[in-house]
């Protein structure tokens, strides 16, 4: 069975923490998502990337970044955590770009910076 | 990116049909509609995708309209484990997936 597999399913940081969400997917998936889920607001895309070394902002990049180093793994990096970070983080892949593909996604981290 | 509109929620009983409307009167020739669901405390699953003709799965049916304006997610008889929220989303090739409020649906034993 396909994964996606996020490395935390409940994670506690501290305001200023520097925190890494590790994403990893065995399918050979060219293409990884990152989205955040707040109530109210559905699921928003933060990150995308279309191949190793390779990254695009999605919609709500402003305060993480992303490192792809291989193809299997993608990480968001919360470079400095606060507050209104504090959500459920949703890791996807996709086999490639194509609009009659989908997406395989992960059971999510939680995260609550205090 | 062209919209969908969703109810907000929906309610079955266990064991009946389903039938989840999706309006999507901008889509254009080349987008896609995608269905996916959401369990509590889990990431969305695929449910189902098709371009115009209905589609069938293990999991459930689409019935795409002949003008492609609207589509309906079929669950032939619900059981209490397809309580979730329903995404309906429409893919071209220049975007990613983006997800809407959804409808969540729950099913009454």
């Amino acid at each position: 069975d396909v994964k996606v597999t996020q490395s935390s399913r409940y994670l506690v940081k501290r305001t200023g923490e520097k925190v890494f969400l590790e994403c990893v997917q065995d399918m050979d998936h060219e293409n990884m998502f990152w989205y955040r889920q707040d109530p109210g607001l559905g699921l928003r895309l933060i990150y995308f990337s279309y191949d190793v070394k390779m990254k695009e902002k999605g919609d709500i990049p402003e305060g993480y970044s992303v490192s792809r180093e291989k193809k299997e793994r993608f990480s968001l990096i919360l470079e400095s955590a606060s507050t209104n970070q504090t959500s459920m983080y949703l890791c996807a892949s996709s086999l490639i770009r194509l609009n009659s593909y989908g997406y395989t996604f992960g059971s999510g981290t939680r995260l609550t910076v205090v | 990116d062209a919209k969908t509109t969703q109810p907000n929620s929906m309610e079955s009983n266990e064991e009946e049909p389903v039938h989840l409307p999706c309006n999507h009167s901008t889509i254009s020739g080349t987008d896609y509609i995608h269905w996916y669901r959401q369990l509590p405390s889990q990431g969305p699953e695929y449910v189902i995708h098709g371009l115009t003709s209905n589609v069938n799965n293990r999991m459930a049916s689409l019935a795409i309209a002949e003008d492609r304006k609207s589509s309906t997610l079929i669950l032939h008889r619900a059981t209490l484990r397809d309580a979730a929220v329903y995404y309906c989303i429409l893919r071209d090739n220049n975007n990613d997936m983006r997800f809407g409020a959804g409808t969540r649906l729950t099913v009454k034993p």
